[in-house]
């Protein structure tokens, strides 16, 4: 089974730090998105990457940046926390291609105080 | 208007009732997925299909190509089966999915 692993379940960080939301999955798939959450609003896609070193902006890149060094591993950054990025984080995987399949991990609750 | 819309937006039943969530698209596809979301926030995915028909136990999803519509089945419903239920469409032109905006559900004992 695929098994995409998101480093924290629940992270409390304070306005203007600079986090780390880690993402690695163990399957060798090419794509893994970041995505947030919030009520009524569903999945919006913060950042995706389809290669490393390669990343392109979803719907709402504003305040978030991405890293992927490795295949497996693909890294959400905010550079600078504010209360409005209070949200739930999702990392996703899919193997590539036209196999659309994603995989998830089980998400990361930020709360920015 | 959304590329992805799922109806109803809530749904509550009673344990053994059938269930039907819809979701229609707009968009050219490759594949039209179902996904389950928990309380808690783990999802997983249930079906991917591109015509037909597909069966999981107590879960049936359908879709309809021409009509850009599918359905998502649930017969002798359950408790434990409540849940948000998320439609998502994988395009033809690029790797991303686009998302409906969920159906939550509760089944009543």
């Amino acid at each position: 089974d695929v098994k995409v692993t998101q480093s924290s379940r629940y992270l409390v960080k304070r306005t203007g730090e600079k986090v780390f939301l880690e993402c690695v999955q163990d399957m060798d798939h090419e794509n893994m998105f970041w995505y947030r959450q919030d009520p009524g609003l569903g999945l919006r896609l913060i950042y995706f990457s389809y290669d490393v070193k390669m990343k392109e902006k979803g719907d709402i890149p504003e305040g978030y940046s991405v890293s992927r060094e490795k295949k497996e591993r693909f890294s959400l950054i905010l550079e600078s926390a504010s209360t409005n990025q209070t949200s739930m984080y999702l990392c996703a995987s899919t193997l590539g291609g036209q196999n659309t399949e994603a995989f998830f991990g089980q998400g990361t609750r930020l709360t920015v105080v | 208007k959304n590329e992805v819309e799922q109806s109803p937006q809530n749904l509550t039943a009673q344990e053994g009732e059938f269930i039907t969530i819809n979701c229609s698209y707009s968009v050219g596809i490759s594949a039209l997925h179902w996904l389950q979301q928990h309380p808690g926030g783990g999802i997983v995915s249930l079906f991917m299909l591109s015509s037909g028909k597909k069966k999981h136990g107590r879960l049936i999803a359908t879709i309809n190509i021409q009509e850009k519509h599918s359905s998502l089945h649930i017969t002798a419903s359950h408790p434990r089966d409540s849940a948000v239920y998320i439609c998502a469409v994988g395009k033809h032109s690029n790797y991303q999915l686009i998302w409906g905006a969920g159906t939550k559900l509760i089944i009543k004992p």
